[in-house]
């Protein structure tokens, strides 16, 4: 089955730091996401991509977060500068359709980078 | 908003024992429910998913209804293995409004099976 990548499956920084973390997701699918988990909560939406723009956002996801295509393959989310409660499993996800309603259609999902601030 | 809260773990279980992880969600109209699975070092995959009232989903010996008298689709399995092993998330999202990929998960259930 296809894959959706992440990397690196571990980031550790300094608080203030920028950090970039990369998703490559399946080559047909058009809808990216990324969703994040901090330790001992639940899995939250932060973002939804399609067409090069930002489809809908969570209150999370303020202006320290941008997400980027830069180059037709990659997803990338970009922290600019990162606090101790940044700290999470980010996990990034891709669609061929739009939503997971009765169609069928499903999100793929990576393994997740582990983002440490210190 | 959309909630779903799910049993906490983790649960340990021998191989071959009987699985309920219990999920109850709270949701306006009729959302679409789901459980996703990762296994160690893996990301979230879906196991299965129920798009209506009294739907079973079911997968890989897995199977959960969807009753919306109780709110709730606890995810079952018969006889569980070691290769079960893993983090089950109950989810959901809503089936009106246009944010149907927008996923709202439960915290998660670490299930260990032992040989």
């Amino acid at each position: 089955e296809p894959e959706v990548t992440q990397t690196p499956s571990h980031q550790v920084t300094q608080m203030g730091q920028e950090v970039i973390l990369r998703c490559v997701p399946i080559s047909n699918h058009l809808y990216f996401y990324w969703y994040r988990q901090i330790l001992g909560q639940k899995v939250e939406f932060l973002v939804s991509f399609y067409n090069n723009e930002i489809s809908e956002k969570s209150e999370i996801f303020d202006d320290q977060f941008s997400v980027e295509r830069p180059d037709g393959s990659n997803f990338t989310l970009k922290i600019r500068s990162t606090k101790l409660e940044d700290s999470a499993m980010y996990f990034c996800a891709s669609s061929e359709y739009r939503g997971t309603g009765g169609r069928g259609e499903k999100l793929f999902f990576g393994s997740g980078t582990q983002l440490s601030v210190l | 908003g959309d909630s779903v809260t799910q049993m906490e773990g983790p649960v340990t279980l021998s191989e071959e024992a009987f699985l309920t992880i219990n999920c109850t969600y709270t949701a306006t109209g009729y959302p679409s429910l789901f459980w996703y699975v990762q296994y160690p070092g893996e990301g979230l995959q879906l196991l299965l998913k129920a798009t209506k009232a009294d739907d079973k989903g079911s997968n890989k010996g897995f199977e959960a209804t969807y009753r919306k008298e109780t709110t709730s689709f606890h995810l079952e399995k018969g006889s569980v293995q070691v290769s079960d092993s893993a983090v089950y998330f109950c989810a959901l999202t809503p089936n009106s409004g246009g944010s149907n990929y927008k996923l709202t998960f439960g915290k998660g259930t670490l299930l260990t099976v032992n040989p």
